[in-house]
């Protein structure tokens, strides 16, 4: 069982679309991250979210923490080819110690 | 150039021989973590370190070991690799600026055990 969901697992879509993807858990974060990844390559980070109810935006990107800081969505607004990769969410569960936990991913692919 | 650097960036080799594989960081941060990426199960932390001298088991730490004994360096040891420890490999360090633990990543290591 995965503490950290997200959905959906792959998305296409057609450049200029806008798109949300989602990062679900029944466990509370002090903070959530959410990172790119391309192909052979690690993970680079986007953006972190530490307050419930939090929005935070970075160009066409924008974040949103759930008030109950188990959840968190990513929008990208007019996507573009270059977004295309694998988008993380990950953080540190509360209870948990200091250990990190990633989802599994949503697979974005932006067709010019 | 601020970074973190990982050694060999590739290496097959067979069951049973020992391996390291090596990673540094420049930034001077206290968290460093090594994690194993594999097709349909993700990103899983293998052990991380909050300092020198002090190691955590994560997620799936059978099979590894690691020591911190340099604030910078954060080797991964297979003291008998499997083939089930086939994976593309990540070591991570953090500033853990309020415990958010914002992480950044080597290029990753592409390991197969034969």
């Amino acid at each position: 069982t995965q503490l950290l969901e997200q959905s959906p697992q792959f998305l296409s879509i057609q450049e200029g679309e806008n798109l949300t993807v989602y990062c679900n858990s029944s466990s509370v974060f002090s903070s959530l991250q959410w990172y790119r990844q391309e192909p052979g390559e690690g993970p680079v980070l986007l953006v972190t979210v530490v307050t419930g109810g939090e929005v935070k935006k970075l160009k066409r990107l924008t974040f949103q923490f759930g008030d109950a800081r188990k959840d968190s969505s990513l929008h990208i607004t007019a996507a573009q080819p270059g977004d295309t990769g694998l988008y993380l969410c990950a953080g540190a569960p509360r209870n948990y110690g200091q250990n990190f936990v990633f989802g599994p991913g949503t697979r974005l692919s932006v067709l010019p | 150039e601020a970074q973190v650097t990982q050694n060999p960036r590739y290496l097959i080799t067979v069951t049973g021989k020992k391996l390291t594989v090596t990673c540094s960081q420049n930034m001077n941060h206290e968290y460093m973590s090594w994690y194993r990426q594999d097709p349909g199960l993700g990103l899983r932390q293998i052990y991380y370190s909050m300092n020198v001298e002090v190691t955590d088991k994560g997620d799936v730490p059978e099979g590894y070991k690691v020591s911190r004994k340099e604030k910078r360096n954060f080797p991964l040891i297979l003291e008998s690799p499997s083939p089930n420890q086939t994976s593309l490999y990540f070591c991570a360090s953090s500033p853990n600026t309020g415990g958010a633990y914002e992480q950044y990543f080597g290029p990753g290591t592409r390991l197969t055990v034969t």
